[in-house]
């Protein structure tokens, strides 16, 4: 079983639902990242968050608006969502945030439709 | 533009063979290295890493190459297993005034046949 655990699985909606994405982390960890990857692409990092503190946001759209209200939790709100913006939603977690060799935990993702 | 790039998507191997994984990377401050595995409906998990100051890193059946001056690394597993099947990603990394920045490949799909 993973340490890290998000919810949904699977997410359909349509470009003008609201929707929030949850991840739960039970490793102690202090620093959560959300990561998205589309087909044929890399992985691409999106928030990162240390101590609860945002420090890291890649020129995401404001359409992605992530909260984390603790050290184990991490949500991604969504709204008006584009089609494009249909990918899989990784959510991991480092001991530490800000050395070269932090090794992350995955969950599983969420695999997210956009009609 | 691709800082980090598995130039293979698949690579198809028999069991008890050798599997090569190749990454090329293309930002010669890269200090860290790591590759992570993932199964299908499961999150990518962390196998095996270098730092920049060594060429070579062993793990079992898992060993990992860097080449700096090729900015080239390599997964080898020996001997593969059916259960080595999976989606097999490269990641650099850049510690940049304290802040890290995680950059991966697209990945190369490896399956083991009997």
């Amino acid at each position: 079983e993973t340490g890290v655990t998000q919810t949904p699985r699977h997410l359909v909606m349509g470009m003008t639902n609201k929707k929030s994405l949850k991840c739960e982390q039970h490793l102690g960890h202090n620093a959560m990242y959300w990561y998205k990857q589309s087909a044929k692409k890399p992985l691409e990092l999106m928030f990162v968050y240390s101590l609860e503190e945002r420090v890291e946001n890649n020129s995401v759209p404001s359409r992605f608006s992530p909260e984390c209200p603790n050290s184990s939790h991490l949500f991604l709100h969504l709204h008006t969502l584009q089609p494009e913006d249909s990918a899989l939603y990784l959510c991991a977690s480092s001991q530490d945030w800000g050395s070269s060799s932090e090794k992350l935990f995955f969950g599983s993702g969420t695999q997210l439709s956009v009609l | 533009d691709q800082q980090v790039k598995q130039n293979s998507p698949s690579l198809s191997v028999q069991e008890g063979r050798i599997s090569i994984l190749n990454c090329d990377y293309t930002n010669s401050m890269f200090d860290y290295f790591l590759w992570y595995k993932k199964y299908p409906a499961e999150g990518p998990t962390f196998l095996i890493s270098i730092s920049s100051i060594k060429d070579k890193n062993e793990d079992g059946r898992f060993t990992v190459f860097l080449n700096k001056s090729a900015k080239h690394l390599s997964l080898h597993i020996v001997p593969s297993q059916p259960g080595d099947s999976a989606v097999y990603f490269c990641a650099a990394s850049l510690t940049l005034y304290n802040t890290d920045k995680l950059i991966f490949g697209t990945g190369t799909r490896l399956q083991v046949f009997p």
